[in-house]
């Protein structure tokens, strides 16, 4: 079964600061991972996705997270945090080409504060 | 183009009332969910339908069912609300069964006393 921890439920960084929020999974075939943001009283709206190919993904809003086989990771990074991106982050994972289970399954979340 | 729409934005039920939650979706996605989001848990799912014509129960379906009406539209009813099921509901949309990515509604806000 695949599963997905996103360490720290929450982070706080000062604007212009280096954003980074981490999350594990595991996932029994190539996963497809995902990052979605929830901003106070909305839905999830993806940031960015990984499925195949290049492992670096580039995502909306200057979000960045790097897929790693290796430590089986998929850290979400920003270079400069700034006021709008307080918000809570979701990590997720999907069973990816040769599986079948396709449903998404999700991190707890990690709340992101930013500090003037 | 509205996306995924939900219906109502909040809603306040006694133990025991029964409600049904509305969601449509005006991009033609052949999938749709129903989540729950409550403290600490993340989201959950509570049941899909991988096409029209089809549902199934996901991680959660204890205490719902679901309607896939028709390609558009996916209801979640709850027979006798609980306290257990006060909690924010989303619905979302998928283009395809197979690892697409889901397009989220703006959920319900439900409280059950």
């Amino acid at each position: 079964a695949q599963s997905v921890t996103q360490l720290g439920s929450h982070v706080s960084v000062s604007e212009g600061a280096l954003v980074l929020l981490r999350c594990n999974y595991s996932s029994s075939v190539p996963p497809y991972l995902f990052w979605y943001v929830q901003y106070p009283n909305q839905g999830l709206q993806l940031l960015l996705k990984y499925t195949t190919g290049a492992t670096l993904v580039k995502g909306i809003n200057g979000f960045e997270a790097e897929f790693k086989k290796s430590e089986t990771s998929f850290h979400l990074t920003k270079p400069s945090a700034h006021m709008s991106d307080a918000a809570e982050y979701f990590c997720a994972v999907s069973e990816g080409s040769g599986g079948s289970n396709y449903k998404l399954t999700f991190g707890k979340g990690t709340l992101l504060t930013v500090n003037p | 183009n509205a996306g995924v729409t939900q219906t109502p934005k909040f809603q306040v039920l006694k133990t025991g009332q029964s409600m049904t939650l509305q969601c449509a979706q005006d991009m033609n996605h052949n999938s749709m969910y129903w989540y729950r989001q409550d403290p600490g848990m993340g989201l959950r799912l509570i049941y899909y339908s991988a096409s029209e014509g089809t549902t199934d129960k996901g991680e959660v379906p204890n205490g719902y069912n679901v309607s896939r009406l028709n390609k558009r539209e996916f209801s979640l009813r709850l027979e006798s609300a609980a306290p257990s099921q006060t909690s924010v509901y989303f619905c979302a949309s998928s283009e395809q069964w197979g690892a697409n990515e889901q397009y989220f509604g703006p959920g319900t806000r439900l409280t059950v006393t």
